[in-house]
């Protein structure tokens, strides 16, 4: 069984740095890109960033480009998301989800943990 | 960047009404769009319902449907059940950014 568990997320002050962690299981994890989406409170679904099987290839969303890095440790098992220059509309739940298809380019989300909420407030 | 409207943003239904919910992309592009609908209950992560505009994720329902092509798509459940009032959402997913659309919310009327 698929399982993704997210954790990090905590209260930060604008300006602030902050990193979530996501531990894979239940599959080949150095198989599948592995992506972070994430829900405002009330709102719809928003895309952050993708990472390929290799880690080698990485995109992000226009709002988070040069503040977010994502990465994996394909020994670990294990996607982050690095979140600096933190703002109020960071503000979200942030879930960890899983490409559909192995060793496949493309933003269908097959898996998702049950996400980590990052509140930047002052 | 290509945007997704659903419509309706909400609706209400009883168990056994034929619910559809339509999703249309903002322009088209050279490329075929490849339309996937999710479905989540509060307080729960999304589900893959569907994938390719029509293709059923393993383990869903067949009362799920999924349609359309180019630029429009529909998501329709034939005879609603008490499990599937929840929030459903579309999403374009070969293309960058993948957006998703504003989500239809399906309440019990």
């Amino acid at each position: 069984e698929v399982q993704l568990v997210e954790s990090g997320g905590v209260v930060v002050q604008p300006g602030g740095s902050l990193r979530l962690s996501c531990a894979a299981s239940g599959f080949t994890f150095d198989d599948y890109a592995m992506h972070w989406v994430r829900q405002a409170p009330g709102k719809g679904l928003e895309w952050v960033s993708l990472v390929t099987w290799d880690g080698v290839t990485t995109y992000y969303a226009d709002s988070v480009k040069g503040r977010f890095t994502i990465s994996r440790d394909n020994s670990k098992n294990s996607l982050y998301l690095q979140m600096n220059s933190l703002r109020v509309e960071d503000t979200a739940l942030y879930y960890c989800a899983k490409s559909a298809k192995e060793r496949h380019f493309d933003w269908l989300l097959s898996h998702w943990g049950q996400g980590t909420l990052v509140t930047v407030s002052s | 960047a290509i945007q997704l409207t659903q419509s309706p943003s909400s609706l209400s239904a009883s168990v056994g009404d034929r619910v559809t919910i339509t999703c249309r992309a903002s322009q088209g592009i050279s490329i075929t769009l490849a339309c996937a609908w999710y479905q989540q209950k509060p307080g729960k992560a999304p589900k893959l319902l569907i994938y390719d505009a029509s293709s059923l994720e393993s383990g869903v329902p067949s009362r799920f449907s999924g349609g359309g092509s180019g630029t429009d798509f529909t998501l329709t459940i034939s005879s609603l059940q008490p499990e599937d009032f929840a929030t459903y959402y579309c999403q374009v997913f070969n293309i960058y950014p993948p957006p998703f659309g504003g989500g239809t919310k399906v309440e019990i009327k």
